[in-house]
């Protein structure tokens, strides 16, 4: 059965402490690993799609990279303004999508 | 612009309302998805249009019934609403069967 699992559930770092949430996924052929961000009340807000395992992908303090079992976020040198749940998702099939519980973010001045 | 737009942005509404959400997206996309959302809890699937076709419904109970008017536009109506119904519904879409989904803002709805 295809699945994601984030990890930590929740984690708070100092501004300017760099980290990493891991997404760990099962999914029979791979279609898409997606990242998004979600503010409180919001839609969550696309950040990445990572295809096969190696690649890797960059947007300001974040990037995303892509193992054949999980991904990994990577935030350096934090801000406030980069506190928010981060989720991870696979496709299920041709139009599903399989969300992780998501990483709750909070970045203290 | 990768924009999806959902109005109205807060619904309060009784057990025995009919309702409507909407949602509009100008990017082309081909299919078009409603999800609920809890607090605390990722995305939840409810209903899928691919080509203005309904494609999938995840065991939806009737009292919510998708339409999509054309390409561009998907409505969510409801009807006799249960207060457990409260959530934050998300429209999103996607320019065909591969690639990411882009979520508009979402609709807080409130079931007294």
């Amino acid at each position: 059965e295809d699945q994601v699992t984030q990890s930590p559930e929740a984690l708070r770092l100092q501004e300017g402490e760099s980290s990493s949430l891991n997404c760990s996924y099962t999914v029979s052929g791979l279609r898409g690993l997606f990242w998004y961000r979600q503010d409180p009340g919001k839609g969550p807000e696309f950040l990445f799609t990572l295809y096969s395992a190696g690649e890797e992908k960059e947007k300001e303090r974040l990037k995303a990279t892509l193992t054949k079992k999980e991904s990994f976020l990577h935030i350096t040198a934090p801000k406030p303004e980069d506190s928010a749940t981060y989720l991870c998702a696979v496709h299920r099939g041709a139009q599903k999508l399989v969300f992780g519980q998501g990483t709750r973010l909070t970045i203290n001045p | 612009d990768t924009e999806v737009t959902q109005t109205p942005k807060h619904l309060v509404m009784g057990m025995t309302n009919k309702k409507s959400l909407k949602c509009e997206q100008h990017m082309g996309h081909r299919a078009m998805y409603w999800y609920k959302q809890k607090a605390k809890k990722p995305p939840e699937l409810m209903f899928v249009y691919s080509y203005e076709k309904l494609s999938i419904n995840e065991s939806v109970p009737s009292r919510f019934s998708p339409e999509c008017p054309n390409s561009s536009l998907l409505n969510l109506h409801l009807h006799a609403l249960q207060p457990e119904d409260s959530a934050l519904y998300l429209c999103a879409s996607r320019l065909d069967m591969g690639g990411e989904q882009f979520f508009g803002p979402g609709t807080r709805l409130t079931v007294l």
